[in-house]
């Protein structure tokens, strides 16, 4: 089965810097690599994701990429502010034609100081 | 309708008792899940429900029983629980195998 790796698991940036949180996966077959955020109490919510086929996707502050061959991609969160204090997880899947679910890395906490 | 909603947000429960957690969604989703979270960790896959039919039984314990009357709806039944099985139970849904939405799920306490 699919295994997510994912670094590092607590990472601390001061507020208006840059973070990034990279993930591996191990099934060459992946091809759907999604990244959710989960703020204490709540509910995972998919901030963004990206579809073997592309190698970067960017949505205003995020941005993901994907490097195929080497098995591993990234989420980049620039100018970050305190809301984005959280865990990430990211994960990964693929389509074979039936409902597999995904596989999620440990997560990151990401800690914005002020 | 943009919403997976999950009953009851909290739940303690005795070891012997019998209790069931319930996930609605009306996105037309076919896919439909539960996830087991413990504090601090990753979601962990327990079922899978694809057009109505479990797809996937992650080997959960029998005490832990998952129900799927329609399209809309996803039940799972507890029975006999252990101490060890309080975690957050998520239910998610998905069109295809991908963009998994998730409940606000059920924190259940088992004493």
């Amino acid at each position: 089965g699919e295994n997510v790796e994912q670094h590092p698991s607590t990472l601390s940036v001061q507020e208006g810097d840059s973070a990034v949180i990279k993930c591996t996966y191990s099934d060459s077959a992946s091809n759907y690599f999604p990244w959710y955020k989960q703020e204490l109490g709540k509910r995972p919510q998919l901030i963004i994701d990206i579809r073997s086929n592309v190698g970067e996707k960017k949505d205003q502050r995020i941005a993901v990429t994907l490097n195929k061959t080497a098995k591993h991609f990234s989420l980049h969160i620039t100018e970050t502010q305190p809301e984005d204090s959280a865990v990430y997880f990211c994960a990964a899947s693929n389509d074979r034609g039936g409902a597999d679910g995904l596989t999620f890395g440990k997560g990151t906490h990401l800690i914005i100081q002020p | 309708d943009t919403e997976v909603t999950q009953t009851p947000k909290h739940l303690v429960m005795g070891m012997t008792n019998k209790k069931s957690l319930k996930c609605e969604q009306h996105m037309g989703h076919r896919a439909m899940y539960w996830y087991k979270q413990k504090a601090k960790k990753p979601p962990e896959l327990m079922f899978v429900y694809s057009y109505e039919k479990l797809s996937i039984n992650e080997s959960v314990p029998s005490r832990f029983s998952p129900e799927c009357p329609n399209s809309s709806l996803l039940n799972l039944h507890l029975h006999a629980l252990q101490p060890e099985d309080s975690a957050l139970y998520l239910c998610a849904s998905s069109l295809t195998n991908e963009k998994l939405f998730f409940g606000s799920g059920t924190q259940l306490s088992v004493l």
